[in-house]
């Protein structure tokens, strides 16, 4: 339960604030992913990182900025986001051998916009 | 790029009984589908998974099977419990180099009765 944690767990903010997600994993992992789950719609991916290097950026709009200083640490910076951004912000690591590596979850961020 | 389609998304159960929940993909290419169990305000944790090369894999009350020509698969949860009361997430990888990215099903809320 605590190979992947993330803080804070539970944040408010106004549309004008700007705030961090930080996301730290303790199991040795080189690939990490940000995922947003939001109600009724699958759990969608946002950004991953391999060997520090984002490989995917699903068309996320800029207002979300990933940063990964480490294969350990990731952050995602926020600014001037919409309500509709309310969610849950899941980070996920894993081994980053291949396709197939199970990803591991933190227990999430839960964003709410005002 | 790949989609995935889940069904039903709400069980309800009584204890005892069996509990199926089904899953299509597009991405012929894909080759790993593991299934995640996310119980309320806790992550997504990985219950069982399977590769190409396997049409069926068990762990003591779950199952999973594989029908790569039809291209779904299916999660057999026997003897449920009320512990079991969970949204399940099926995914299905797309090929990446030294990385994984799942995309997800909607996920399919079960309800198990005492």
């Amino acid at each position: 339960e605590t190979g992947v944690t993330q803080t804070p767990r539970h944040l408010v903010m106004g549309m004008t604030n700007k705030k961090s997600l930080k996301c730290e994993q303790h199991l040795g992992h080189n690939a990490m992913y940000w995922y947003k789950q939001s109600a009724k719609k699958p759990l969608e991916l946002m950004f991953v990182y391999s060997l520090e290097e984002r490989v995917e950026n699903n068309s996320v709009p800029s207002r979300f900025s990933p940063e990964c200083p480490n294969s350990s640490h990731l952050f995602l910076h926020l600014h001037t986001l919409q309500p509709e951004d309310s969610a849950l912000y899941l980070c996920a690591s894993s081994q980053a051998r291949g396709s197939t590596d199970t990803q591991y979850f933190g227990p999430g961020t839960r964003l709410t916009v005002l | 790029g790949e989609n995935v389609e889940q069904h039903p998304s709400t069980l309800s159960v009584q204890e005892g009984d069996s509990a199926v929940i089904k899953c299509t993909y597009s991405d012929s290419a894909s080759n790993y589908f593991p299934w995640y169990k996310q119980e309320l305000g806790k992550r997504p944790q990985l219950i069982i998974d399977i590769r190409s090369n396997v049409g069926e894999k068990k762990d003591q009350r779950i199952a999973v099977t594989l029908n790569k020509t039809a291209k779904h698969f299916s999660l057999h949860i026997t003897e449920t419990q009320p512990e079991d009361s969970a949204v399940y997430f099926c995914a299905a990888t797309q090929e990446g180099s030294g990385y994984s990215t799942l995309t997800f099903g909607k996920g399919t809320m079960l309800l198990v009765s005492p």
